[in-house]
């Protein structure tokens, strides 16, 4: 079994703070990289579908990045809103139907 | 909405009962799939779909059978529950541009 490894793993920041945190991936067999949002009660939605190394993506006031040599994305949040408080899901789709995904990072932003 | 549905959204069974979580899709996708949500766990992946009529077993799959008679749905079985199946169920399908689960069905075995 392949480990996607997520950190930290809850972030506690201010409103207005900026922050960022790291998925870790094995770079072998890489397929696709995913970014989910997962609000309490309710389901994780897409963020972003990743596949080229040095990909960016970009969403409003979120954004990330794409290291498949190394093994990692990064998940940027610009200016933290009380509404972003989630926790942020990756994935590792390794082909077939085989997707791992870390076990999230949960942010709390405070007004 | 289009989407992907499920039920219950909550269940209470005793040790050795049975009882089937229902998924349906309106989205056409091929790929259904039935993950389990534990705490400090990533979703972990029981049984998937690639399309109609096939299944096969994901990392999970002890103690659940499924079943998928057409397209648009995809039910998981517990024949007899254990505790060690208290857990959120979700059921999800997908496409190139990720995957779109339903509400989850939160279970717990006494």
């Amino acid at each position: 079994i392949l480990n996607v490894e997520q950190s930290p793993q809850s972030l506690h920041v201010q409103e207005g703070d900026s922050t960022n945190f790291t998925c870790s991936f094995p770079s072998s067999n890489f397929y696709a990289l995913h970014w989910y949002r997962w609000e309490t009660a309710k389901s994780p939605e897409a963020l972003f579908v990743m596949t080229l190394n040095g990909d960016e993506k970009k969403k409003g006031r979120i954004s990330a990045t794409l290291n498949t040599k190394e093994g990692y994305s990064y998940l940027y949040i610009k200016g933290s809103q009380p509404e972003d408080s989630a926790t942020y899901l990756c994935a590792s789709f390794t082909g077939g139907f085989k997707t791992i995904f870390g076990a999230g990072t949960r942010l709390f932003v405070k007004a | 909405n289009a989407g992907v549905t499920q039920t219950p959204k909550f269940q209470v069974l005793k040790t050795g009962q049975s009882m089937t979580l229902q998924c349906a899709q309106d989205m056409n996708h091929n790929s259904m799939y039935w993950y389990r949500q534990d705490p400090g766990m990533g979703l972990r992946l029981i049984y998937y779909s690639a399309s109609e009529g096939t299944t096969d077993k994901g990392e999970v799959p002890n103690g659940y059978n499924v079943s998928r008679l057409n397209k648009r749905e995809f039910s998981l079985r517990l024949e007899s529950a254990a505790p060690s199946q208290t857990s959120v169920y979700f059921c999800a399908n997908s496409d190139s541009y990720g995957y779109t689960f339903g509400s989850g069905t939160r279970l717990t075995v006494v």
